[in-house]
């Protein structure tokens, strides 16, 4: 079985630029997150998705992130425009609902210059 | 108060040691829990889930505490392949963002020859 799939893996990108990121779930997962991950740090939710309805975006930071999930499946998280502080490493993960396991994608580092 | 906290170590023990984290956790509501494992520059995996009774998985001993609010990991003979970041997640109802998870920093292990 596939696991979850993020590209791309690695970004540099000049700050005030745009980037996006795109994240295929497993099959059948229902519930998608993405995740923001400092160096030493645990991850740290940025937004949740049950289907395409996005049901906890209370981390994400609206005036520069935006992110969706149209038809359920796929997803997309975008920064406009990047800041150096944005440079991180940013998981997807998914899971059958919200009580169940998750299973995370390798990720996208960031690199802001 | 942070919802999780660990002590991020660095754990360094000889091969064949035997090794424990502990992992606290704030909301007495919580209601699932697991341990996940990070290599360097890898996505976490689930290592094991943590079930009230307490529940093994070979070298692996997870305990769960729910009087005191933590959690617990018991490495038994360790490996070099052991060495890796060990992160603590709780499943908890945030205030106003219903069901989350939280994850902690993460306590490192190096296991040495």
């Amino acid at each position: 079985e596939a696991g979850v799939v993020q590209s791309p893996r690695y970004k540099i990108i000049e700050k005030k630029q745009p980037v996006a990121f795109w994240c295929n779930p497993i099959s059948g997962h229902n519930t998608l997150y993405w995740y923001l991950q400092n160096l030493g740090q645990g991850p740290e939710l940025l937004i949740r998705y049950e289907n395409e309805e996005a049901v906890d975006d209370s981390q994400l930071p609206k005036d520069r992130f935006s992110a969706e999930r149209l038809k359920g499946v796929d997803s997309t998280l975008k920064i406009q425009p990047a800041e150096l502080g944005d440079s991180a490493v940013y998981l997807c993960a998914s899971s059958f609902s919200v009580w169940d396991t998750q299973y995370f994608g390798p990720g996208t580092r960031l690199t802001v210059l | 108060r942070k919802e999780v906290e660990q002590d991020p170590g660095p754990f360094n023990v000889p091969e064949g040691a035997t090794v424990a984290f502990n992992c606290t956790y704030s909301n007495s509501a919580s209601q699932s829990f697991f341990w996940y494992r990070q290599d360097c520059r890898k996505e976490p995996k689930l290592l094991m889930s943590v079930y009230s009774s307490g529940n093994e998985d070979g070298r692996f001993t997870a305990q769960l505490n729910r009087a005191s609010q933590y959690i617990s990991l018991l490495i038994r003979d360790s490996k070099l392949s052991d060495s890796a970041t060990y992160l603590c997640v709780v499943n908890s109802i945030g205030k106003n963002t219903g069901n989350q998870f939280y994850f902690g920093t993460g306590t490192s292990l190096t296991v040495i020859p």
